[in-house]
């Protein structure tokens, strides 16, 4: 049984703090992994993909991936009140996409 | 039109009811997915569509009844269902099925609702 596990949350950020947001999977044979965000009442929305290790920046958001531990992390700088929403991470193996059952964040003014 | 659109958004129906969940992507996407989102719960996938074939049903009880008439539309024909259906159902879209190399993305639609009573 391939398994993506994440703290359920909520995590409480200060607006401007770091966000650090984790994701263990099982399948080492994993290749592909992804954070999707998730606002209450809408679909999830893709925000960031990692296929190697280390680390992946895009705005104020970084994809940390160690493959030897199987654990990739999302960073968000500077958090916003809009920031706060799902977060699902999501794995790929050779055929199939595997989530979590994502961690929210709630990011206060 | 654009993106993949679900109707309904909310949907309620009894136990003895028939119904069906219609999902549009407007992306020129060859694979289509339907998803269940349940409280606390991970996504958790249903059906898969490449091209209008079913390449994958992950044990979804028969009540559930997907249709693929064409590479933009999908269908989730609901019966006889269950107070614990009661969730989000959620269709998505890919360029590409997914397997190796895959560096896609899946679109998703707004959801659909659904309260089984």
């Amino acid at each position: 049984q391939k398994e993506v596990e994440q703290n359920s949350g909520p995590l409480s950020v200060p607006e401007g703090a770091i966000a650090s947001l984790n994701c263990t999977y099982s399948d080492r044979v994993s290749q592909s992994f992804f954070w999707y965000r998730q606002y209450s009442g809408k679909s999830p929305e893709l925000i960031m993909s990692i296929y190697s290790n280390g680390d992946k920046e895009d705005g104020r958001f970084t994809a940390q991936l160690n493959k030897a531990s199987q654990y990739v992390s999302l960073l968000i700088r500077d958090s916003q009140p809009s920031d706060s929403a799902t977060y699902l991470c999501a794995v790929r193996g050779y055929s199939t996409l595997t989530f979590g059952k994502g961690t929210m964040l709630l990011v206060s003014p | 039109e654009t993106g993949v659109t679900q109707t309904p958004r909310h949907l309620v129906m009894g136990m003895t009811n028939k119904k069906s969940l219609k999902c549009e992507q407007h992306l020129g996407h060859n694979a289509m997915y339907w998803y269940k989102q349940s409280a606390k719960k991970p996504l958790e996938l249903m059906f898969v569509y490449s091209l209008e074939e079913r390449v994958e049903n992950n044990s979804v009880p028969s009540r559930f009844s997907p249709e693929c008439p064409n590479s933009s539309h999908l269908f989730l024909h609901l019966h006889t269902l269950q107070p614990e259906d009661s969730a989000l159902y959620l269709c998505a879209s890919s360029q590409d099925l997914i397997g190796t190399g895959w560096t896609g993305e899946l679109f998703f639609g707004e959801g659909s609702r659904l309260t089984v009573l």
